[in-house]
């Protein structure tokens, strides 16, 4: 059974600093691996997602990276803002059509 | 513009009663989705239903219904039957050959007392 972890549960940074958010899977047969942002009490918006065959994914200061024969995929936030602030959610493909999610990373970056 | 919506934001309820959480979607997507989350939890989908008058069970239907009879509504009922009903309910939709691309509405938060 695919189990998806995000550790920490919560992190806390002062604004300018780059900082790495984690996701670890158990089952290494993936089809791809989505980042997603969540705001307090709204739905979830996608930011990168990587294809099971690639590596990494670029999104303006966002970049996230995929190793999936270690079950690990992490997002790295440059020269993070208060507006970055948010929960960072990770979820697997197990199949064609459905998810398996993290339950987040809570993010506040301190101005 | 094309979008997701949830109604209503915020939904209360007495204990053994059955409330209906609308979606509706204007992006033209066959398929929709009912997640749930919980606090510490990752969300968990409910039901989804790749085109019109068909849906499946996702990994925990246990009471919950749905109906698909358009391709832009997706309404989810909580039954009485639904032990713990207080969550935070989210909608989504995504092309249908595209089930990994979804798009998420705002969210409905149920509270039931």
């Amino acid at each position: 059974k695919q189990e998806v972890t995000q550790i920490p549960a919560a992190l806390s940074v002062p604004e300018g600093e780059n900082l790495v958010l984690n996701c670890s899977f158990t089952d290494s047969a993936i089809y791809n691996l989505q980042w997603f942002r969540q705001d307090p009490g709204k739905g979830l918006t996608s930011l990168l997602l990587i294809q099971s065959s690639q590596r990494e994914q670029t999104s303006g200061r966002l970049n996230a990276s995929l190793d999936k024969s270690s079950g690990r995929s992490t997002l790295y936030i440059a020269a993070s803002q208060p507006g970055d602030s948010a929960t960072y959610l990770c979820a697997v493909s197990r199949s064609n059509y459905q998810l398996i999610w993290g339950a987040g990373t809570k993010l506040i970056i301190k101005p | 513009d094309g979008g997701i919506t949830q109604s209503p934001k915020y939904l209360f309820r007495k204990e053994g009663q059955n409330v209906t959480l609308s979606c509706e979607q204007n992006l033209n997507h066959d398929a929709m989705y009912w997640y749930r989350q919980d606090p510490g939890q990752g969300l968990r989908l409910i039901y989804y239903s790749q085109i019109v008058n068909d849906f499946q069970k996702g990994d925990i239907a246990e009471g919950y219904s749905v109906s698909r009879e358009k391709k832009e509504s997706f309404p989810l009922t909580v039954t009485s039957a639904q032990k713990n009903p207080t969550a935070f309910y989210l909608c989504a939709s995504s092309i249908r050959d595209r089930h990994l691309e979804q798009y998420f509405g705002p969210g409905t938060r149920l509270t039931v007392t």
